[in-house]
């Protein structure tokens, strides 16, 4: 059972256009973050949230973190080829303040 | 570029052969985890440090697979009779209190 569940997995768009990744878990989480992948690198940190409702941005990225913090989104705006990679959520449970649980990653493509 | 480095980037080792993977953490990060990724997924929580303790490992690290960090600066992974199970990318991250973590470029271990 994956605890932290994101939609959409895959996600091809055209530059840009809007665009919104969810990650959603039944389990409360301390705080969440969000990174991006690119193929045979390292997840790349894009924000932490710690307070339910908390909204970040960063540029042409919004980051929203659920009241309950069970669940979180990732916005795009005006999407651009090099917003392509994997997006991951990872979230610490409460109570747990070591291991970081990933949520199943979203694939997103931005084509010209 | 992260601050976190590891070495090396690929190993091609054939089964049944010991591995040994080495992380650098930022310096003055305390806290350090060790991660698999496989082909499609998000990273898995292998184990955890703080400072020299190895205070958490996961379900996942069988017999085969130890972790140390004995100045509680850098760490190291070892496999031992590799299996072609193995086959994944192995993480390095590291934080402070605060549970960000940071990201290593990762080991790509490939076993035949």
């Amino acid at each position: 059972t994956q605890l932290l569940e994101q939609s959409p997995q895959f996600l091809s768009i055209q530059e840009g256009e809007n665009l919104t990744v969810y990650c959603n878990s039944s389990s409360v989480f301390s705080s969440l973050q969000w990174y991006r992948q690119e193929p045979g690198e390292g997840p790349v940190l894009l924000v932490t949230v710690v307070t339910g409702g908390e909204v970040k941005k960063l540029k042409r990225l919004t980051f929203q973190f659920g009241d309950a913090r069970k669940d979180s989104s990732l916005h795009i705006t005006a999407a651009q080829p090099g917003d392509t990679g994997l997006y991951l959520c990872a979230g610490a449970l409460t109570g747990t303040a070591s291991k970081l649980t990933f949520g199943t990653g979203t694939r997103l493509q931005v084509t010209l | 570029d992260t601050g976190v480095s590891q070495d090396p980037r690929h190993k091609i080792t054939k089964r049944g052969q010991n591995v040994t993977f080495r992380c650098d953490p930022i310096s003055e990060h305390n806290r350090l985890y060790w991660y698999r990724q496989t082909l499609g997924q998000g990273p898995e929580f292998l184990t955890y440090f703080q400072n020299e303790a190895q205070l958490e490992k996961s379900r996942l690290l069988s017999d085969r697979f130890s972790a140390e960090r004995p100045k509680g600066s850098f760490s190291t992974l070892e496999i031992q009779r590799t299996e072609q199970g193995d086959s994944a990318m192995y993480l390095c991250a590291t934080g402070t209190r605060d549970l960000t973590q940071y990201f290593g470029p990762g080991t790509r271990l490939t076993v035949l």
